[in-house]
């Protein structure tokens, strides 16, 4: 089945304790994607990825790392947590750019706390 | 850049109802429009996308408009059903050319039996 996966669903985690949420898609996509989901304000993009080690910040990108090691694998690195980051995580990936043509398949989203 | 209005957070319709959700934009006439819908905490999921040139698009009971001198898209459920409620999400090309997607914040839409 193609599908975007992302680990793990649920975190808890305290303030400055390093942290990776994987994503992984199997559909041979060369856009993926990261976004946060808040209350009020929407989905915001965190970083995306055009292609294997090509990455570009997106509205919110501070306080998170990403790489593009291999073409399936996206992880998004948080290396000090703080609480202003607790939020809903999705990874998406699409075929090229976002486009007429192409289109964003998301994750089941990642639901982090930071205490 | 791009800004996003959907100018309803919440809509409530009764069940065989029409519901029409609103996507406005303000800046540069993008290229495209997609729709997506979301479920509470899981992923958008793609409806449908809508070109510049084309002023209609159908998918069983969704319709969709774009009016690039309205700046404007409309959204329609035709017979909307108690499954349909959800958060639906109208999404537009931050600039032109090769970008990411910039989303608009939802309309929650319930439909009532």
């Amino acid at each position: 089945e193609a599908q975007v996966t992302q680990n793990p669903r649920y975190l808890i985690t305290v303030t400055g304790k390093k942290l990776t949420v994987t994503c992984s898609q199997n559909m041979n996509h060369e856009y993926m994607s990261w976004y946060r989901q808040d209350p009020g304000l929407g989905l915001r993009q965190i970083y995306y990825s055009m292609n294997v080690e090509v990455t570009d910040k997106g509205d919110v990108p501070e306080g998170y790392k990403v790489s593009r090691k291999e073409k399936r694998n996206f992880p998004l690195i948080l290396e000090s947590p703080s609480p202003n980051q607790t939020s809903l995580y999705f990874c998406a990936s699409s075929l090229g750019y976002p486009s007429g043509a192409n289109v964003l398949t998301f994750g089941a989203g990642s639901r982090l706390t930071v205490l | 850049s791009q800004k996003i209005e959907q100018n309803s957070e919440a809509l409530n319709i009764q069940e065989g109802k029409t519901a029409t959700l609103t996507c406005n934009y303000t800046n540069y006439s993008p290229a495209y429009l997609q729709w997506y819908r979301q479920d509470p905490g899981r992923g958008p999921v793609f409806l449908l996308l809508i070109r510049e040139n084309e002023k209609e698009k159908r998918k069983e009971r969704l319709k969709v408009t774009f009016d690039t001198t309205l700046k404007q898209s409309l959204f329609h459920i035709t017979a909307s059903q108690p499954a349909d409620s959800a958060t639906y999400l109208c999404a537009l090309p931050l600039w032109s050319g090769n970008t990411p997607l910039v989303f608009g914040k939802g309309t929650r839409l319930s439909v009532i039996a």
